[in-house]
């Protein structure tokens, strides 16, 4: 799977957008991009997740850029709820779709 | 209720004592997965399943071993931990083992080895 590097921490204002950045220039075109996001030491909770086409779905958005090198998560309206480690990475689809690699993650800060 | 649930949530152990986590989904899931996190670091694969009797190791599959008999079960076996294995541990299913779908993530155990 291609590695994804993603800036160690970021604060957002309640109530603006948060843009979360993910870079993976390595990427192959049958690898997905996903979204997941870990609140304090919960279970992973799964965002969003996207192939080729900019998504979204009742949390967030995923913007995806035309080369596929990098991405962006957008949660639109942040709340203090959205305070999390947020992990994005890309896994293959096919027979090969075993092994799935989450790095280090972005720790979003959303302050009142 | 959908979910993935992991026993138990907590474990205080010793060395040595063999000792199993069990994981069960109700989703018909065809793929399953275990992940260790520890302070600091993101999720490691320890091991996966693509269906009932396939099992593949992860980034970290040294001193674990899984089974899948059942597409329900995906029990995780410390067969002599040590404190090293001291984690956090997740487990994870998918409806497709093709890599299209998400994970689904259980609660976690925490598992300390003294």
């Amino acid at each position: 799977d291609a590695k994804t590097t993603q800036p160690p921490s970021m604060d957002c204002a309640e109530g603006r957008a948060a843009n979360l950045p993910c870079n993976h220039s390595t990427i192959s075109g049958n690898e997905y991009v996903y979204w997941y996001r870990q609140i304090h030491s919960q279970g992973p909770q799964y965002i969003i997740h996207g192939l080729k086409n900019n998504e979204t779905n009742e949390m967030a958005s995923l913007i995806i850029t035309e080369d596929r090198k990098s991405s962006t998560l957008i949660l639109p309206h942040a709340t203090l709820r959205d305070t999390a480690v947020y992990y994005c990475i890309v896994r293959v689809a096919g027979t090969n779709a075993g092994k799935s690699t989450f790095g280090d993650g972005t720790t979003l800060t959303v302050k009142p | 209720e959908a979910q993935v649930t992991q026993n138990p949530r907590y474990l205080i152990t010793v060395t040595g004592k063999k000792l199993t986590v069990t994981c069960s989904q109700n989703m018909n899931h065809e793929y399953m997965s275990w992940y260790r996190q520890d302070p600091g670091l993101g999720l490691r694969q320890i091991y996966y399943s693509m269906n009932v009797e396939v099992t593949d190791k992860g980034d970290v599959p040294e001193g674990y071993k899984v089974s899948r008999k059942e597409k329900r079960n995906f029990p995780l076996i410390l067969e002599s931990p040590s404190p090293n294995q001291t984690s956090l541990y997740f487990c994870a299913s998918s409806l497709s083992r093709f890599g299209e779908q998400p994970q689904h993530f259980g609660d976690g155990t925490r598992l300390s080895i003294l």
